[in-house]
């Protein structure tokens, strides 16, 4: 079964600083997909960014970032230029390909991220 | 595009009550989800239909949930009766089709008391 590490129950960054949110997961599959999604106070879960497996080259959305290592199984978020709006709860996601037949989500338990002003 | 609408935000009720959460997916998405989050348990999927059809309510924890699809446009998840530990946050999302990317709404925070 697959599974969704998140190691780091909180990180603080200081405002226009740069930060990286860990992520490692655990699957046999070999096409899948890689989600980051961020919880504000207001509970709404927002997609970051996303990556397809097959993908060599690291997605990027403005300030949002990836570092995607197949081989390690590693999916680290690194936002640049932090601002206040970026605290939130961060929680990465993986879902197998539709050659696998899966649709479901697996969450990590997330990371609280805190802005310092 | 208005996003995937929930309601109500919150929703405090008494042990042994009914309750009813509502959904209103994306227009044009064929897949909606039931999601609850906890502290302990985190995000879990409760549900998932496909056409307005269950696919998987595995994760439906008792009888005493209960989903319905009637139309494209609408989703129900119903407890009843409803328990303390009951006491989450439940999101619905939607998505393209199974293997899109979820949108989810803004939840319902539930409290039972």
């Amino acid at each position: 079964a697959q599974t969704v590490t998140q190691s780091q129950p909180e990180m603080s960054v200081q405002e226009a600083e740069t930060v990286t949110l860990s992520c490692t997961y655990d699957t046999s599959e070999s096409d899948y997909y890689l989600f980051w999604y961020k919880q504000p106070p207001s509970r709404q879960m927002i997609l970051v960014i996303r990556q397809e497996a097959y993908k060599q080259q690291n997605a990027t959305e403005n300030r949002f970032s990836v570092n995607f290592q197949k081989a390690a199984k590693s999916f680290s978020l690194k936002i640049s230029d932090s601002q206040l709006g970026d605290a939130a709860m961060y929680f990465c996601a993986y879902r197998g390909a539709p050659t696998s037949g899966t649709y479901k989500y697996i969450f990590g338990t997330g990371t609280r991220l805190k802005v310092l002003a | 595009d208005a996003g995937v609408i929930q309601s109500p935000r919150h929703e405090v009720t008494e042990m042994g009550q009914e309750v009813t959460l509502r959904c209103k997916p994306i227009s044009g998405h064929n897949s909606l989800f039931w999601y609850r989050q906890t502290m302990m348990r985190g995000l879990e999927l409760l549900i998932y239909f496909n056409n307005n059809v269950p696919i998987d309510d595995s994760g439906m924890p008792e009888d005493r949930f209960s989903a319905k699809m009637p139309n494209a446009s609408f989703s129900t998840l119903k407890i009843q009766p409803s328990e303390p530990r009951d006491s989450a946050v439940y999101f619905c999302a939607s998505s393209l089709n199974s293997y899109n990317e979820q949108f989810f709404g803004p939840g319902t925070r539930l409290t039972v008391l």
